[in-house]
């Protein structure tokens, strides 16, 4: 089966840098994506990474090593408009485009 | 704005109601997806439709039948629900491609309440 792990809640203060884990355990991976969502709203992509290393845009960045099953979200200069939900969806490949999505990590931005 | 349409936005009905969710995609996108996201709980995936074909049900109960009678359009038949079918509603769309990420570009969902 395919199941993804990541945290339920993270905190942290504006100004601050904040990265949000996700480890995977699945029997085909193409890649990783992450998509955020806030309360109320529809999730919406944020990025994707097919290669191991550093994927930067703007203050958001992914990561995945491909080699350890895992990938992080990493979000700097934090603002209040960043508290959200943040999911991260492995794509299968190997002829299967569906997503298999983690139960997403509620970030929550202190003043 | 995503491209990505769904009305209504809010439904509120009786267990022996019949009604229908609308999901229309401008991306020109080849599959379609319904999801339901319930409160502090993770994006299921109910169906997808590829190139207007069923591809996936993910043991759905029949109370909920889809149907996707083009590319661009996929409804959601709804009756005699239960009240633990609250919940949020979220059609996507995407461009099947082989080896591709297939990004999922989501509608803003329909809000249903089931009394």
């Amino acid at each position: 089966g395919q199941s993804l792990e990541q945290p339920s809640e993270v905190t942290a203060v504006e100004g601050a840098i904040v990265q949000i884990n996700c480890t995977y355990q699945t029997s085909g991976f193409y890649g990783l994506s992450w998509y955020q969502q806030h309360d109320g709203g529809a999730p919406t992509f944020l990025s994707y990474n097919a290669l191991d290393g550093l994927e930067e845009t703007g203050r958001f960045s992914s990561f995945l090593s491909r080699s350890d099953s895992y990938g992080y979200l990493l979000l700097q200069e934090l603002q209040m408009k960043d508290s959200a939900s943040y999911f991260c969806a492995a794509s299968l490949g190997g002829g299967s485009y569906i997503p298999t999505f983690g139960r997403g990590t509620s970030l929550i931005v202190h003043p | 704005e995503t491209g990505v349409t769904q009305t209504p936005r809010h439904l509120v009905m009786g267990m022996t109601n019949k009604k229908s969710l609308k999901c229309e995609q401008h991306l020109g996108h080849n599959a379609m997806y319904w999801y339901k996201q319930s409160a502090k709980k993770p994006l299921e995936l109910m169906f997808v439709y590829s190139l207007e074909e069923r591809v996936e049900n993910n043991s759905v109960p029949s109370r909920f039948s889809p149907e996707c009678p083009n590319s661009s359009h996929l409804f959601l038949h709804l009756h005699t629900l239960q009240p633990e079918d609250s919940a949020l509603y979220l059609c996507a769309s995407s461009q099947d491609r082989a080896g591709g990420s297939d990004t999922q570009y989501f509608g803003p969902g329909t809000r249903l309440t089931v009394l």
